[in-house]
């Protein structure tokens, strides 16, 4: 069965507010994590990644934050836009050198309200 | 110029039928995946090729097989069509090595339709 699932099906905030999709994974053994975008109609696009020897790691507009105890992972957007609605996966692996194995988690979906 | 195409992009067909997905990377990768998203999103990986040889194969039927020319495609026939496997498969490619961020790059899908 899956080891990554995600607490909200699905988010709908105000544009120009900020978003947050969270993420949870059971594997206590993975050590890498990626955030991919997928828009209607096209192939997951990835966002940002994190090892965990970090708990975060910021992008442009986009940080991850990875919490090891509680097995948790989180995609905070600044500023969200209408181009970021989309569907939100976050994905695990046990090693970042064999990435293409990743378990992705169920998505999460991201409206933005004009 | 695209960096990993898949054709066709939509595919109908009939139950019992035999059908083949191509998948090219223009990147230089080393390394080429297939993974298949259901109705519900959610996506697994099938396949991964490393320089044309096989390094992963999740649980799937044997009625789909992969084929790696070069290390620029890999292709995915499936025999046999069952309604089960209507979904939306993406190939991947990435670069497997210390310089890499961990990367996967996706293509835009094909989508299968099993009646």
């Amino acid at each position: 069965g899956e080891s990554v699932g995600l607490h909200l099906p699905t988010l709908s905030v105000q544009e120009g507010d900020n978003s947050i999709i969270n993420c949870a994974y059971s594997n206590s053994a993975s050590d890498y994590f990626i955030w991919y975008k997928q828009e209607s109609g096209k192939g997951p696009q990835f966002i940002i990644d994190i090892r965990s020897n970090m708990d975060k790691r910021q992008g442009q507009r986009v940080t991850v934050l990875l919490n090891k105890t509680v097995k948790h992972l989180s995609l905070q957007i600044a500023a969200t836009q209408p181009g970021d609605s989309a569907v939100y996966f976050c994905a695990e692996n046990i090693s970042w050198r064999s990435q293409g194995n990743l378990i992705f988690g169920k998505g999460t979906k991201l409206s933005v309200k004009p | 110029d695209t960096a990993v195409s898949q054709t066709p992009k939509y595919l109908v067909t009939q139950m019992g039928n035999d059908k083949s997905i191509k998948c090219e990377q223009n990147l230089g990768h080393d390394t080429m995946y297939w993974y298949k998203q259901d109705s519900k999103k959610f996506l697994k990986i099938m396949f991964s090729y490393n320089n044309k040889e096989l390094i992963i194969n999740e649980t799937v039927p044997n009625r789909f097989s992969p084929k790696s020319p070069d290390k620029a495609h890999l292709n995915l026939h499936i025999n046999s069509l069952e309604l089960g496997d209507s979904a939306v498969y993406f190939c991947a490619s990435s670069q497997l090595d210390t310089a890499n961020t961990g990367e996967l790059f996706f293509g835009e899908g094909s989508r299968l339709t099993v009646l």
